[in-house]
């Protein structure tokens, strides 16, 4: 059984691009949760999907950043007009019921020049 | 907002010895989960703990759900060089089932 599946694992994008992030959740998997981590601190919570809805998004900045899980296909956390401070990982969760256990991915590395 | 606060921050250990971290969050949690991350990868889970006071082994590791339920520790047995990482603690609500709140984590060096 496949893990949680990231993609790409390191992306570089100028100011003011844009970037796209995928997740793949584990097979069986219909909850998927997206995490940021800077240098040296804890991973911190950004947002709760189940497949088409948007279920908790209370630590996602309120512009420029979206995120969704469409019905067919993996979870995107976009986020438009990048900025240096939004250099970070961004890590990707599954899990098959909302009290169960999280699988994390490898994450994606995302550095804005 | 949440918060947790691990330590200790880093551990500088010989090979062989004992380790042990701890959690203490200024509120309650139904859940305390530990995870190792090491380097360029996603966090990994090691210990899930469910009720307060409850003790959970997993090979040399064990952790603890404290009876507040504000606060867990991990003891790592017999240090290995392989256990070099970085261990984070992890709590979650009751009504946020989903989202966990995560420490800043131990940084842990294992010299042989």
């Amino acid at each position: 059984n496949a893990g949680v599946m990231q993609n790409p694992r390191h992306l570089v994008r100028r100011r003011g691009q844009e970037a796209r992030l995928r997740c793949s959740p584990m097979k069986g998997h219909s909850h998927v949760y997206w995490y940021r981590q800077l240098p040296e601190e804890g991973l911190k919570f950004m947002v709760y999907l189940q497949k088409e809805n948007i279920i908790d998004e209370s630590g996602m900045p309120k512009e420029r950043f979206s995120a969704e899980f469409p019905k067919e296909g993996p979870s995107i956390l976009r986020i438009q007009q990048v900025v240096r401070g939004d250099s970070a990982a961004y890590f990707c969760a599954s899990s098959p019921l909302e009290i169960y256990e999280q699988y994390f991915g490898p994450g994606t590395r995302l550095t804005v020049t | 907002g949440q918060q947790l606060n691990q330590s200790p921050q880093s551990m500088f250990i010989q090979e062989g010895e004992d380790v042990s971290m701890n959690c203490t969050s200024s509120s309650i949690f139904n859940t305390w989960l530990w995870y190792k991350q090491d380097p360029g990868e996603g966090p990994v889970l090691l210990i899930a703990l469910y009720k307060a006071g409850e003790l959970t082994s997993n090979g040399r590791l064990t952790a603890q759900f404290g009876i507040t339920r504000k606060d867990s520790f991990l003891n790592i047995s017999a240090s290995i060089p392989s256990d070099v990482g970085i261990y984070f603690c992890a709590g979650r609500h009751g009504t946020n089932a989903g989202k966990s709140t995560f420490g800043d984590g131990t940084t842990l060096t294992v010299k042989p």
